[in-house]
């Protein structure tokens, strides 16, 4: 399995407040991204960094924020979270972009706003 | 728009079966194609990837293939076994950095 740890792995939390969430890999994998999956939408891609300090934007990205300080850990952060955010949250690695990216997946994190 | 399409939702089958999950995408332009197994509460694990100059992959009993020209996928799973009971999922990634997911199939094997 690909070293990626997702911290914590649930949490409850009121609507409001600020959650961050952590992503660690030992990989040393370029490529790191956030997605959410939900009932009926599937997965989809919030941010992804391609090396420290870059990051972009991906589908559903509004209310979100990533940090990438180091090359194996990467933050999201919802500033203020809404029950819309309840979801389960997935970190992936990839060790490059493109044709060859095979991307691998952490255990996830299920966030629970109420 | 780009969307991947897995079509049936659901497969129930029994132990022994051969048996072939679908994915479909729109824009036959994709870099590559992945197809990953989902069990309950947990993350997703890789089965294979197939770069768009291929035509197909196989680990053990399984063996994934893709049509480009037609915008389709097939992962084949020989011999099922109870153990194979999961969601499958494919992903396609069309450029850039972004993975597109179908909705999955969730399999069961009955033994």
């Amino acid at each position: 399995d690909a070293g990626i740890t997702q911290s914590p792995r649930h949490k409850v939390t009121e609507t409001g407040t600020p959650v961050t969430l952590r992503c660690h890999q030992t990989e040393n994998h370029r490529y790191m991204y956030w997605y959410r999956q939900d009932p009926g939408h599937g997965l989809r891609l919030i941010h992804y960094s391609y090396g420290v300090k870059d990051t972009d934007k991906g589908e559903v990205s509004d209310g979100y924020s990533v940090s990438r300080s180091k090359t194996e850990d990467f933050l999201l952060t919802l500033e203020s979270a809404t029950s819309s955010q309840t979801s389960v949250y997935f970190c992936a690695i990839s060790e490059m972009g493109g044709v060859n990216t095979e991307a691998f997946f952490g255990q996830g994190t299920r966030l629970t706003v109420v | 728009k780009q969307e991947v399409t897995q079509i049936p939702a659901a497969l129930s089958v029994p132990e022994g079966e051969n048996l072939v999950l679908n994915c479909s995408f729109t824009d036959s332009a994709i870099y590559n194609l992945q197809w990953f197994r989902q069990d309950p509460g947990k993350g997703l694990t890789s089965l294979l990837l197939i770069q768009s100059s291929q035509r197909e992959q196989t680990s053990g009993r399984l063996n994934a293939s893709l049509d480009k020209s037609s915008g389709r996928s097939t992962l084949y799973i020989a011999a099922s076994q109870p153990g194979d009971s999961a969601t499958y999922l494919c992903a396609v990634r069309w450029g850039g950095n972004d993975m597109r997911f179908g909705a999955g199939t969730r399999l069961t094997v009955k033994p």
